[in-house]
């Protein structure tokens, strides 16, 4: 199956840094979308993007499907971005299941 | 969006018991997903669940322990059987919308003991 890594693993930050999270994969996909997990465990959906570049606020993303990876850049952070961050993907053909990635354990320090 | 009622919200359960999570959807879906969230890692599916047929299970997760009923629409029930402390874990149910955002229920965090 499908592969997906993520980097860095853990990322602490002091308040109002930026980061960038990146996100490969090792097959074509026809879905991809990046999560926020909360301290409680609440998945929040960010962005569904397969390809192209979004931006929501603070927080925007790109896909280079061609060269299967996608990254998630986060500004200003604030405290309340504390948590894991996940891909996940639908491989072409993969009958609408997603594949997680290894998350990304975001910390932000006032 | 998709509003998506899980419970219980946690519990903690004695081995060999057997734990049944429900998940609620607020409109109908054709495909309902059961995630497991090991503690500190990612998720991974167990199984997918149709309305009017049986479930589909990946690789490494059987009917037997985690039994699937999915009666219409806009409810799923997965089973934890025979638990063992390896069973303690988040459980999630997710739904998607079109094929493109995928939406979760709060998660069922299981403590067997």
């Amino acid at each position: 199956g499908i592969q997906v890594e993520q980097s860095p693993p853990d990322l602490i930050l002091q308040e109002g840094a930026n980061s960038t999270l990146r996100c490969n994969f090792s097959d074509s996909v026809n879905n991809l979308q990046w999560f926020h997990q909360n301290p409680w465990g609440q998945l929040i959906n960010l962005f569904y993007i397969p390809s192209g570049t979004k931006q929501n606020g603070r927080l925007s993303a790109t896909t280079v499907a061609t060269e299967r990876y996608s990254l998630l850049y986060i500004s200003s952070s604030q405290t309340t971005d504390s948590g894991v961050y996940f891909c996940a993907v639908e491989e072409t053909g993969g009958n609408e299941k997603l594949t997680f990635g290894t998350g990304t354990r975001l910390t932000i320090i006032p | 969006s998709a509003v998506i009622s899980q419970k219980p919200s946690r519990d903690i359960c004695q081995r060999g018991t057997s734990l049944t999570i429900q998940c609620q959807v607020d409109s109908q879906v054709t495909m309902m997903f059961w995630y497991r969230q090991q503690p500190g890692q990612s998720l991974t599916l167990i199984a997918t669940a149709n309305q009017g047929s049986e479930a589909t299970y990946e690789s490494g997760f059987v009917i037997d322990k985690f039994p699937i009923s999915r009666p219409n629409l806009t409810f799923s029930t997965l089973t934890v059987s025979n638990m063992s402390p390896e069973d303690s874990s988040i459980y999630l149910c997710s739904v998607d919308r079109g094929r493109t955002e995928a939406f979760f229920g709060q998660g069922t965090r299981l403590t067997v003991v």
